[in-house]
């Protein structure tokens, strides 16, 4: 089975630090891709990769970037949270199937 | 670009009775992909069921099946014999054929199954 793990389960931060989430494929998938999930709006893509090194925009990428310096490991980072990122957060990696999702950090920024 | 629209936010059914979750998307393309998400409360989010835009038949995956009106539009999700594990959000998303990374998320079906 694909594992798709992210670092935290809860996270909890203060306006203006920056925040790590981190996650993890083990399935040598070629695309990784972070979203945000809000009640009402479904998911909606931040970023996406499609290698290692290689970055895209998705959809709402304002006030967020990425890293992928490893095939296997995607991180988002807020470089200065703020109230409005307080949200759920949801990794997925992708091969030449099927997206599969890792069980979302929810985040509260105070 | 394409819209994915759930016009039921939240939806309940008694256990072992039927449940049609609805799901309708915007496209110009011929050829694309439509799926159902299940996402248990506190749980990760798996795949349902996948329908492929150019096969006229519907999918089946044992309780779960799909009706899938292409001139319509429409990609409505049927859960027979609900069971108390079904509860969960349930999204219907869009994938196009071209390109894969263009994958669109309705805003989801909040599901209760009653005892």
């Amino acid at each position: 089975d694909v594992k798709v793990t992210q670092s935290s389960r809860y996270l909890v931060k203060r306006t203006g630090e920056k925040v790590f989430l981190e996650c993890v494929q083990d399935m040598d998938h070629e695309n990784m891709f972070w979203y945000r999930q809000d009640p009402g709006l479904g998911l909606r893509l931040i970023y996406f990769s499609y290698d290692v090194k290689m970055k895209e925009k998705g959809d709402i990428p304002e006030g967020y970037s990425v890293s992928r310096e490893k095939k296997e490991r995607f991180s988002l980072i807020l470089e200065s949270a703020s109230t409005n990122q307080t949200s759920m957060y949801l990794c997925a990696s992708r091969g030449q199937g099927d997206r599969f999702f890792g069980p979302g950090t929810r985040l509260t920024v105070l | 670009a394409q819209t994915v629209t759930q016009s039921q936010p939240e939806m309940s059914v008694q256990e072992a009775e039927t449940v049609t979750l609805s799901c309708t998307y915007d496209t110009s393309e011929n050829n694309y992909y439509l799926f159902w998400y299940k996402q248990p409360p506190s749980r990760q989010m798996i795949l349902v069921i996948r329908q492929e835009a150019y096969k006229q038949q519907n999918a089946t995956e044992n309780r779960f099946s799909v009706n899938f009106q292409k001139a319509a539009k429409s990609f409505s999700l049927k859960i027979s014999d609900s069971q108390l594990g079904d509860t969960a959000m349930y999204f219907c998303a869009f994938m196009s054929h071209n390109y894969g990374q263009n994958f669109v998320f309705g805003p989801g079906t909040r599901l209760s199954v009653l005892p």
